[in-house]
């Protein structure tokens, strides 16, 4: 079992739509979550850190759930320019992240 | 803030040359930064994670001797591809981490070798 493990979609969805994804991470001793988007041959950006107590930043919701390993993204009132791969990434322990192999979102007009 | 700057960001070079890509941050220290990988439609593989004066730690599988990487300062870190070959094209991003939890990417820099 991968260490991160996101589904790749594609998620193919319409403006104005609302679209969740999620992020299982194997080890329980994981200390740090991040959300993070990258478009097509840039770099990835961070997008928010996922809290315990879930946070929400404007259209974004980020959730944490330890009890069953996931963490999960959000996106209302989808935008043309939502469009991009989603990368989770997982602090275990020093600074080291370790990363989901992302997940696709396309947003249609 | 939290500006990571990556250069170059594109080369194109002969199989058998060296290539040197410089990570700076430009507005906090990075007192770890971390080199990656990427190629097309597949997701960030983690080469080595650097520390400020101190030797870089390489993943498994991870050559040090071909991608060698110095941390000379809080700021720079640089990474030289040796005897390049066209396998080693690639997507190169480094990241940078200091006092905050986040890390951040520069805009990497993409290898062609011919």
């Amino acid at each position: 079992r991968k260490e991160v493990e996101q589904d790749p979609g594609p998620f193919n969805v319409p403006e104005g739509a609302t679209v969740a994804f999620n992020c299982t991470y194997s080890n329980s001793a994981s200390q740090s979550f991040f959300w993070y988007r990258q478009d097509c041959r840039k770099e990835p950006k961070l997008l928010m850190s996922v809290y315990s107590s879930g946070n929400e930043d404007g259209r974004f919701t980020a959730q944490l759930n330890r009890a069953s390993q996931y963490i999960s993204l959000l996106i209302r009132d989808s935008k043309l320019s939502d469009s991009a791969t989603y990368l989770c990434a997982i602090n275990n322990a020093g600074n080291m992240l370790t990363f989901g192999g992302g997940t696709r979102l396309m947003v249609k007009p | 803030g939290a500006v990571v700057s990556q250069h170059p960001s594109r080369v194109i070079c002969k199989s058998g040359t060296s290539v040197k890509i410089e990570c700076r941050s430009l507005d906090f220290q990075a007192t770890t930064m971390f080199w990656y990988r990427q190629f097309p439609k597949q997701s960030l593989m983690l080469m080595a994670t650097s520390n400020e004066g101190s030797k870089a730690t390489y993943e498994q599988g991870v050559e040090k001797d071909k991608f060698l990487i110095n941390h000379a300062s809080l700021t720079l870190s640089t990474l030289t591809v040796t005897s390049a070959h066209p396998e080693d094209s690639s997507f190169y991003i480094c990241s940078a981490k200091g006092v905050r939890r986040e890390q951040f990417f520069g805009p990497g820099t993409r290898l062609t070798v011919l």
